[in-house]
């Protein structure tokens, strides 16, 4: 089966640096994505991770580790508008679906 | 292209009665998914198409479920006999071959009473 752990809620200021990490058991691997979702409206596409390591766009930020089954997702000079649910999402072994975990939900405050 | 869109955004409807919805994939698209998500959820997987063809159900999508791509462009989910369990968000993604992002519409709202 698969599993996707991430905490349900995190808070920030305006400004500051926040980690959203996320822990997977799959079986089988074939890549980790976040998406972004502000309340009643469709995810939208943040990152997309295969390999280890560190990807780069903009303020933010993804990090992959297979070995140990964990992301995080690192968004820099938070803004208000970036208080949302942030989701992360493993690939199914077949290839096609995207399981999701519950979602992080980030709250940013002046 | 403006993305994926849906029809229609919200759906208020009795139980008992049948829905259906429409998703328009993102033109050159050949995957089509369906999720749907519940307040404080990720979205969970349903159905998917390749082309015309659907080719994964989840065990979640029960007999009263039913998804169709008949042209391999835009799908209709149908909801028969709609349970007060029903009401969610459903979402619509496409996305090209492969392991490729999938692109979300903004959903249609069910409030089954």
């Amino acid at each position: 089966g698969q599993n996707i752990d991430q905490p349900t809620e995190m808070t920030a200021t305006e400004g500051a640096i926040v980690q959203i990490n996320c822990t997977y058991q799959t079986s089988g691997f074939n890549g980790l994505f976040w998406y972004q979702q502000h309340a009643g409206e469709a995810p939208t596409f943040l990152s997309y991770n295969v390999l280890d390591g560190l990807e780069e766009k903009g303020r933010f930020s993804s990090f992959l580790s297979r070995s140990k089954g964990y992301s995080y997702l690192l968004l820099k000079e938070l803004q208000m508008k970036d208080s949302a649910s942030y989701l992360c999402a493993v690939i199914s072994q077949a290839g096609t679906a995207l399981i999701f975990g519950k979602g992080t939900t980030l709250s940013v405050s002046s | 292209d403006t993305g994926v869109s849906q029809d229609p955004r919200h759906k208020i409807t009795k139980r008992g009665q049948n829905v259906t919805f429409r998703c328009d994939p993102i033109s050159e698209h050949n995957r089509l998914y369906w999720y749907r998500q519940t307040l404080g959820q990720g979205p969970e997987f349903l159905t998917y198409f390749q082309n015309e063809a659907q080719l994964e159900k989840s065990r979640l999508l029960s007999d009263r479920f039913s998804a169709e791509r008949p042209k391999g462009s835009f799908s209709t989910l149908e909801i028969q006999r709609t349970e007060q369990g029903d009401s969610a968000m459903y979402l619509c993604a496409s996305s090209g071959s492969g392991v490729e992002t999938q692109y979300f519409g903004p959903g249609t709202r069910l409030l089954v009473l």
